[in-house]
């Protein structure tokens, strides 16, 4: 299965700054790369498909990049809303797999 | 606008079967494509399988041949059942449109697995 590793486990930053999420596959995902938002006792929700395209109502400060094997989601200048847990999931091959998560915390 | 809501016992056995249900109200479940995503108690996301208003399914090897889904047309919805369950099985489940991008989730129902 494709593993997918995702840097850092935790970023710590300020209000109003910006966050750059790094998420690598162990083979290429071609654009097959979605991101999601998971806040404490909610269900995941989808932020990024085909690696850069925004879901439906997702904010413009979101904006996903990369391709292969390499990818990034980047929240332009972070809100209190923000601050959650962010994992990426590859689409290009079975099983479907998740990365570890990472957690954007207040600095 | 497309609403999941899945249910089933919070409780299970060990070596039991758990059955889970998925009720989607909004679209047809013959529409959609539907998969089922568990998180363990303070861990990420694994994805169980998905299924088809046709019955075709995938499932993640990683769970043995335990999984089994099935869609209720008549119903719109879709199951899960996982055989042979042991505490590691003990996880919020969720079902979820899409087999890609999952673009609507439900809340997700806690399931612990314990005598």
């Amino acid at each position: 299965e494709i593993v997918m590793t995702q840097s850092p486990a935790t970023l710590s930053v300020s209000p109003g700054e910006r966050a750059t999420l790094s998420c690598r596959a162990s083979r290429s995902v071609s654009s097959s790369l979605a991101w999601y938002q998971q806040k404490p006792g909610q269900a995941p929700r989808l932020l990024i498909y085909g690696a850069s395209t925004r879901a439906t109502g997702i904010p413009a400060r979101f904006s996903g990049g990369g391709s292969g094997t390499e990818f990034t989601l980047t929240i332009s200048s972070l809100q209190s809303e923000d601050f959650a847990v962010y994992y990426c999931q590859q689409y290009n091959d079975w099983p479907r797999t998740f990365g570890q998560g990472t957690n954007v915390e207040i600095k | 606008q497309v609403h999941l809501q899945e249910s089933g016992p919070g409780l299970v056995k060990p070596s039991e079967t758990l059955s889970l249900t998925c009720t989607v109200s909004g679209p047809s479940i013959s529409d959609h494509y539907w998969s089922w995503v568990r998180q363990a108690p303070g861990k990420g996301l694994e994805w169980i399988g998905y299924i088809s208003y046709s019955g075709s399914a995938n499932y993640n090897p990683s769970l043995k041949s335990r999984p089994t889904m099935s869609v209720d047309t008549s119903k719109n919805q879709c199951s899960l059942r996982l055989s042979s369950v042991t505490a590691a099985d003990t996880a919020v489940y969720y079902c979820a449109k899409g087999v890609g991008g999952m673009d609507v989730w439900g809340q997700g129902t806690p399931v612990t697995v314990s005598s």
